[in-house]
């Protein structure tokens, strides 16, 4: 079965701190690979994709994501940690043999303490 | 450019009622999703459409539940008659052309059913 996987439900850093978002996925084929972040009483936001190329994908707010072919990962990325990352981040995966819909991991929160 | 625009943005009503969220897509954009989000389900995928088409409605909870998109511009997702258990926030999303593309969802319903 496809499937997308955030192994932690919480994380908590210092800002300043480097931060990873960890996602493991499950599919067949080349994967196409996204991740969006949550604020509290908004919608889901795009933060940046894999479909081809380049294994480090930089996205918006300083974030980048590393894909990871043998570990089938797609961890989320950012060198120092703002209190304004603090919200709910989703990883998803699209089944692109599905018209394109996007399954989403179960989301994690982050947590960035002054 | 709008965003995807939802309306209402709160819906609480009683039960036995029927319910009408609304979406307006960004303009261009030949897919639309409908997603429903609880802490319990996380966020799941209900239908979504193409150029109008209704594709899959395999997310589709029940019979109570029905969405149609009449023109480029505009959907609905109506659910008659509501019950307690369909208390959630509901997303839509649009997106131009193929799954390597991301999705822009609206700021969402918070439906509350008494």
């Amino acid at each position: 079965a496809q499937s997308v996987a955030q192994p932690e439900d919480q994380v908590n850093v210092a800002e300043g701190n480097p931060l990873t978002v960890k996602c493991t996925y499950s599919v067949s084929g080349n994967p196409y690979l996204f991740w969006y972040v949550q604020y509290p009483n908004r919608g889901l936001q795009f933060l940046l994709k894999y479909i081809t190329g380049d294994n480090l994908v930089k996205g918006s707010y300083g974030f980048e994501a590393e894909f990871n072919k043998s570990q089938t990962s797609f961890h989320l990325k950012k060198p120092s940690a703002l209190v304004s990352d603090s919200a709910l981040y989703f990883c998803a995966v699209v089944l692109y043999n599905q018209g394109g819909k996007l399954i989403f991991g179960q989301g994690t929160e982050l947590s960035v303490k002054p | 450019d709008a965003g995807v625009i939802q309306s209402p943005r709160h819906e609480v009503t009683e039960m036995g009622q029927e319910v009408t969220l609304r979406c307006k897509p960004i303009s261009g954009h030949d897919y639309l999703f409908w997603y429903r989000q609880t802490m319990m389900r996380g966020l799941e995928l209900l239908i979504y459409f193409n150029n109008n088409v209704p594709i899959d409605d395999s997310g589709m909870p029940e019979d109570r539940f029905s969405a149609k998109m009449p023109n480029a511009s505009f959907s609905t997702l109506k659910i008659q008659p509501s019950e307690p258990r369909d208390s959630a926030v509901y997303f839509c999303a649009s997106r131009r052309g193929g799954g390597n593309q991301p999705q822009h969802f609206g700021d969402g319903t918070r439906l509350s059913i008494l």
